[in-house]
């Protein structure tokens, strides 16, 4: 869905290096959801933010991993010190209200690769 | 535990066959939606519908329609007359009462030849 924007679209990195994933949910959604999809596997949900606030990160790796949704600007995913394993494609989804039963709109995603 | 299972990992069929791609589910709540997701090769989700599970009525659209039964844990979606662009990956997604999480399937590549 064009309306949910993610950039990079494509991201290198080589181990150790730290990756910055950014999403932009559709206008009027306050609601922000990441998906990590690795390969030949479905997606997998890491965490879920409202404004300012992380409400779920139960799918976030307990380190070097770590999500903010700011009250201005994106959503940012950031993976610190990355590794080959990390290597995958990042989607953002977005609602303009808890998503229960409702219809995410997913961004076209990040693919990082980890050299 | 929630879960949701699609054997089939690889589909080919020729333009103008039917399809189906199985979908079977597990879970415990009474109360919970079921999502079918189609990922074409460009990469993007696109959302094909979305049955909650009070509702087993069969769904048509266009050439795409929906089998739900509670009673084998399934949620099937046939394509009629498949066509080449609708060779993708679709996924299969669960949500339970009072989560924000979709849980989805491996997905199923369909591939279409003319």
């Amino acid at each position: 869905n064009a309306g949910v924007m993610q950039n990079p679209r494509h991201l290198v990195r080589r181990r150790g290096q730290e990756a910055r994933l950014r999403c932009s949910p559709m206008k009027g959604h306050s609601h922000v959801y990441w998906y990590r999809q690795l390969p030949e596997e479905g997606l997998k949900f890491m965490v879920y933010l409202q404004k300012e606030n992380i409400i779920d990160e139960s799918g976030m790796p307990k380190e070097r991993f770590s999500a903010e949704f700011p009250k201005e600007g994106p959503s940012i995913l950031r993976i610190q010190q990355v590794v080959r394993g990390d290597s995958a494609a990042y989607f953002c989804a977005s609602s303009p209200q808890a998503s229960f039963g409702g219809e995410l709109f997913f961004g076209e995603g990040s693919r990082l690769t980890v050299l | 535990a929630q879960k949701v299972t699609q054997a089939q990992t690889e589909i080919s069929v020729v333009e103008k066959e039917d399809v189906t791609l199985d979908c079977v589910y597990e879970t415990r709540d009474t109360t919970y939606y079921l999502f079918w997701y189609k990922q074409p090769p460009s990469g993007e989700l696109v959302f094909l519908i979305r049955r909650n599970s009070f509702d087993e009525q069969n769904e048509i659209s266009g050439r795409y329609s929906w089998n739900f039964q509670k009673s084998t844990s399934s949620f099937n979606f046939t394509i009629t007359a498949s066509q080449v662009v609708d060779s993708a990956v679709y996924f299969c997604a669960l949500s339970e009462s009072g989560s924000e999480k979709l849980v989805f399937g491996k997905g199923t590549k369909l591939t279409v030849n003319p």
